[in-house]
């Protein structure tokens, strides 16, 4: 069964602070990915990463930085939390690798971060 | 511009009774289209994939159709129960390296 974890269901920051949301998956997956989805607007692509150290962004990605040192971990960086970036944070991951998504391959969610900047 | 308008918005239903859920979508091209489902402060779950060859794909009391040349899918749930109470997003990929694209999904209520 695969599983990607998200360190936190819930999380509270204040304006200004740096906030780290990290992902795990245990399905040796190529690619990683964090959304946010807000009421309304459905998901939005953040960043995405096909391999290790490898990065690209993606619909939304102002406010925010990623890193990849591991396979199995991607981390979303909130640099200066701010009140607009109060949502619900997705990470999922799938096979394939920059060249080869796949025409069947699937994207496995994570269980969510409900962020809420005051 | 690549787009998924999924209808209705929310739908609430009576326990046992059967529902259809439209995805209309302008993505090109096309590779493949999911529907997913997400229980509330969860995250989505596949429930099927359709690729451009595949006309309806079932998946217990779930039943998805694709009509490729009107670019539209359907998602048809017989005999609802409770557990059906969820948003429901349908998910067209890209071209095979392309990114997903997400409907903003219909939430829909079953009521005892």
């Amino acid at each position: 069964d695969v599983k990607v974890t998200q360190s936190s269901r819930y999380l509270v920051k204040r304006t200004g602070e740096k906030v780290f949301l990290e992902c795990v998956q245990d399905m040796d997956h190529e690619n990683m990915f964090w959304y946010r989805q807000d009421p309304g607007l459905g998901l939005r692509l953040i960043y995405f990463s096909y391999d290790v150290k490898m990065k690209e962004k993606g619909d939304i990605p102002e406010g925010y930085s990623v890193s990849r040192e591991k396979k199995e971990r991607f981390s979303l960086i909130l640099e200066s939390a701010s009140t607009n970036q109060t949502s619900m944070y997705l990470c999922a991951s799938s096979l394939g690798g920059r060249d080869h998504r796949g025409l069947r391959t699937e994207a496995f969610f994570g269980q969510g971060t409900r962020l809420t900047v005051v | 511009k690549n787009q998924v308008e999924q209808s209705p918005q929310s739908l609430i239903i009576l326990e046992g009774k059967n529902c259809t859920l439209q995805c209309n979508y302008t993505v090109s091209p096309f590779s493949n289209l999911r529907w997913y489902k997400q229980d509330t402060g969860r995250g989505p779950v596949s429930l099927t994939i359709m690729t451009f060859s595949e006309n309806t794909k079932s998946n217990g009391r779930y039943t998805a159709t694709l009509d490729a040349d009107t670019k539209q899918s359907s998602l048809h749930i017989t005999a609802s129960q409770l557990s059906d109470s969820a948003s429901y997003i349908c998910v067209v990929r890209a071209g095979s390296q392309g990114n997903l694209i997400f409907g903003k999904g219909t939430k829909l209520s079953v009521k005892p």
